[in-house]
């Protein structure tokens, strides 16, 4: 069965400082995808980053890298030059692929807090 | 553009009342999920439709019912509330038609529920 996890309940950063939020996974399927939201205190879900387990480079969005070590089965999301508005909860999420199509369900990690100090 | 739209954002139950959360997407999207989040769990799937017609339970189902009406609405009923239900619930959808592993889930502005 898949499994995420999450091991830092909480992080502090200071402004304009990288930052480096852990996501371990648990797979048995070949195929499958992995992705990072943001939760600020707002409430909403904001996707940022996708890494599929075939692709060759580590995904980056702006500010955000994804650090997939596939042996290791990892996937630390990576916030260069913080600011204080990246101060939010961050989910780890993965898909395992079904070739047959039957399932595509996404499982959650249990949050890192981040706060970003000025 | 309205995205996922949840209906209400906030409820308050007497432990027993039934309930249903309201969900529908204006985006075409095959799949539709319904999540609910707590402290230290993180999110937790209780049921999803991978499309019109079908509905598969996920991690977290007791005590849920839900119903697929048509490709938009995907409605999640709490039967008989208990507090152990109170919980911020969250509705997403995804686009399943091209198969690919890498569809995200677009999500609503969640419902926060209190059963006393």
């Amino acid at each position: 069965a898949q499994k995420i996890t999450q091991t830092q309940p909480g992080m502090f950063v200071q402004e304009k400082e990288a930052v480096t939020l852990d996501c371990t996974y648990d797979t048995s399927d070949p195929s499958y995808g992995l992705f990072w939201y943001k939760q600020p205190s707002s409430g909403e879900m904001i996707f940022l980053i996708y890494q599929g387990s075939y692709d060759q480079q580590n995904a980056t969005e702006g500010r955000y890298s994804l650090n997939f070590q596939k042996a290791r089965k990892s996937a630390n999301l990576v916030i260069s030059a913080s600011q204080l508005g990246d101060s939010a909860m961050y989910f780890c999420a993965m898909r395992e692929f079904n070739y047959g199509g039957a399932t595509n369900k996404l499982i959650f990690g249990t949050g890192t807090l981040l706060a970003v100090q000025p | 553009n309205a995205g996922v739209t949840q209906t209400p954002k906030f409820q308050v139950l007497k432990t027993g009342q039934s309930m249903t959360l309201q969900c529908a997407q204006d985006m075409n999207h095959n799949s539709m999920y319904w999540y609910r989040q707590d402290p230290g769990m993180g999110l937790r799937l209780i049921y999803y439709s991978a499309s019109e017609g079908t509905t598969d339970k996920g991690e977290v189902p007791n005590g849920y019912n839900v119903s697929r009406l048509n490709k938009r609405e995907f409605s999640l009923r709490l039967e008989s509330a208990a507090p152990s239900q109170t919980s911020v619930y969250f509705c997403a959808s995804s686009d399943s038609s091209s198969g690919t592993q890498g569809e995200k889930l677009f999500f609503g502005s969640g419902t926060q529920l209190s059963v006393l």
